[in-house]
C-alpha cells in the first residue's frame, strides 16, 4: 500500500518567513501529487497540482516541485492567510492517498 | 459558482446503514469524475472512493470495499455514497469533491462541499 510521510508535523513562522513543507511517498508516484490548505471547520481547498501546477486563483507565493517520492511546498513569504493544515495527496493506480498533514502555527 | 452541498449524515448503530448525497449546481456535473474523501481528528484525510463522469468506472479504498458503494444520477446532478455495514471507524465528516481534469490527467479535488457528519455509535 502507498504511504504518505510529511515533515515537519508542526510548524512555528512567522509573517513573511519563506516556509517549506516536505512530502515523501513509499514508491514513485512520477509528479502525481496535489497540495491543499485546510482551516478550522472547513473544506480543504486546492493549491498546486501535479506536483507544481498553480490551482487557478491560488496566490504566487506558493510553489510546488518534485518528481518521483519527494516533494516540496514552498510559501516564499508567509500571510497571515497562511496559517493553516497543509495536506499532500498523491495519485497511483487509482488510488488517492493522502499525507498526515502539516500545521504552520504562528511563532 | 460552483456549489456542492452533502447530506444525509446523522448518527446510526453499528452495522446499519446510510446514504450520503451531494446536490451539485454551478458546472456541468456530468463531466466531471467524483470523489468521497472523509476526515476524522485521528486519521485526517481519508479518500473513499471515485465515481467516473458517466458512472463507468468506481474505485474504492480498501477500508469501505465491499461495505459503500459510490452512485450518480447525472440527470439530478446528483452524487450518492451508499454506506451499509457501518463500523465505529467509520465516524467521520464526509465531504463530496469535484476532480480537476488538465488535459485528460489527475489533477486534484478542485471544488469541495462543506461536509456531512456521520456518527456511528450504539
Amino acid at each position: 500500500d502507498m504511504q504518505m510521510t510529511q515533515s515537519p508535523s508542526t510548524l512555528s513562522a512567522s509573517v513573511g518567513d519563506r516556509v517549506t513543507i516536505t512530502c515523501r511517498a513509499s514508491q514513485s508516484i512520477s509528479t502525481w501529487l496535489a497540495w491543499y490548505q485546510q482551516k478550522p471547520g472547513k473544506a480543504p481547498k486546492l493549491l498546486i497540482y501535479k506536483a507544481s501546477s498553480l490551482q487557478s486563483g491560488v496566490p504566487s507565493r506558493f510553489s510546488g516541485s518534485g518528481s518521483g517520492t519527494e516533494f516540496t511546498l514552498t510559501i516564499s513569504s508567509l500571510q497571515p492567510d497562511d496559517f493553516a493544515t497543509y495536506f499532500c495527496q498523491q495519485y497511483n493506480d487509482y488510488s488517492y492517498t493522502f499525507g498526515p498533514g502539516t500545521k504552520v502555527e504562528i511563532k | 459558482q460552483v456549489q456542492l452541498v452533502e447530506s444525509g449524515g446523522g448518527v446510526v448503530q453499528p452495522g446499519r446503514s446510510l446514504r450520503l448525497s451531494c446536490a451539485a449546481s454551478g458546472f456541468p456535473f456530468s463531466n466531471y469524475a467524483m470523489h468521497w474523501v472523509r476526515q476524522t481528528p485521528g486519521k485526517g484525510l481519508e479518500w473513499v472512493a471515485v465515481i467516473w463522469y458517466d458512472g463507468s468506472r468506481k474505485y474504492y479504498a480498501d477500508s469501505v470495499k465491499g461495505r459503500f458503494t459510490i452512485s450518480r444520477d447525472n440527470s439530478k446532478n446528483t452524487l450518492y455514497l451508499q454506506m451499509n455495514g457501518l463500523r465505529a471507524e467509520d465516524t467521520a465528516v464526509f465531504y463530496c469533491a469535484t476532480e480537476g481534469n488538465s488535459g485528460g490527467y489527475y489533477a486534484g479535488l478542485q471544488n469541495w462541499g462543506q461536509g456531512t457528519v456521520v456518527t456511528v455509535s450504539s
